[in-house]
């Protein structure tokens, strides 16, 4: 079955720590994208890639990076320069150059700062 | 900047009746608005969606509706059913696409 897969589903981290959440998709789309998910709020925009080798800044990069070296996967570090990194990470990807917006999302990855 | 605006943020209704979900978008230049449905501990999933040029769209149950001129778009929910609980978020993006915006989302609890 087609699809995305988050890596860990659930991540403790200790202050000072820098995390990598994986993100892996066998749909064979170009675009893929890393949200945070808060209580009571939307999902926010961290980071996206529309090709291999080129990624954006969402609306909140700072204290994380990525990268795209292969179609299939777009990890996601969490580094000790967030200030608040516990929150529901997500993933997506969505096909482009076609009409359809939609985006198709893994199943999150929870972390919490101890 | 672009912003979708969502209400209400807490719904709840007795089972059977309708649930309406409102969201309003501030970039006129937006050509596709999605509906998504979150469960608990799940990442969101497409439930209907709706193109500009179009201002009904139903799938049996639900149904969305969209106003340009007045830059609102809403999801309708008839004959609600517990599994119908869930968190519910607004979308909307323009041409191209690569940037959606979320509205903050709607906790739809229906009772049995």
């Amino acid at each position: 079955d087609g699809g995305i897969t988050q890596s860990p589903k659930y991540l403790f981290r200790k202050e000072g720590q820098n995390v990598t959440l994986s993100c892996e998709q066998n749909l064979n789309h170009d675009a893929m994208y890393w949200y945070r998910q808060d209580p009571g709020q939307g999902l926010r925009l961290i980071y996206y890639s529309q090709i291999v080798n080129d990624f954006q800044k969402g609306d909140i990069a700072e204290g994380y990076s990525v990268s795209r070296e292969k179609k299939e996967s777009f990890p996601l570090t969490v580094t000790s320069a967030q200030k608040n990194p516990t929150a529901f990470y997500l993933c997506a990807s969505r096909r482009t150059g076609t009409n359809t917006g939609e985006l198709f999302f893994g199943e999150g990855s929870r972390l919490t700062v101890l | 900047g672009e912003n979708v605006e969502q209400h209400p943020s807490t719904l709840s209704v007795q089972e059977g009746d309708s649930a309406v979900i409102k969201c309003t978008y501030s970039d006129s230049a937006s050509n596709y608005f999605p509906w998504y449905k979150q469960e608990l501990g799940k990442g969101p999933q497409l439930i209907i969606d709706i193109r500009s040029n179009v201002g009904e769209k139903k799938d049996q149950r639900i149904a969305v509706t969209l106003n340009k001129t007045a830059k609102h778009f809403s999801l309708h929910i008839t004959e609600t059913q517990p599994e119908d609980s869930a968190v519910y978020f607004c979308a909307a993006s323009k041409p191209g696409g690569f940037k959606t915006i979320f509205g903050a989302g709607t906790r739809l609890f229906v009772k049995a």
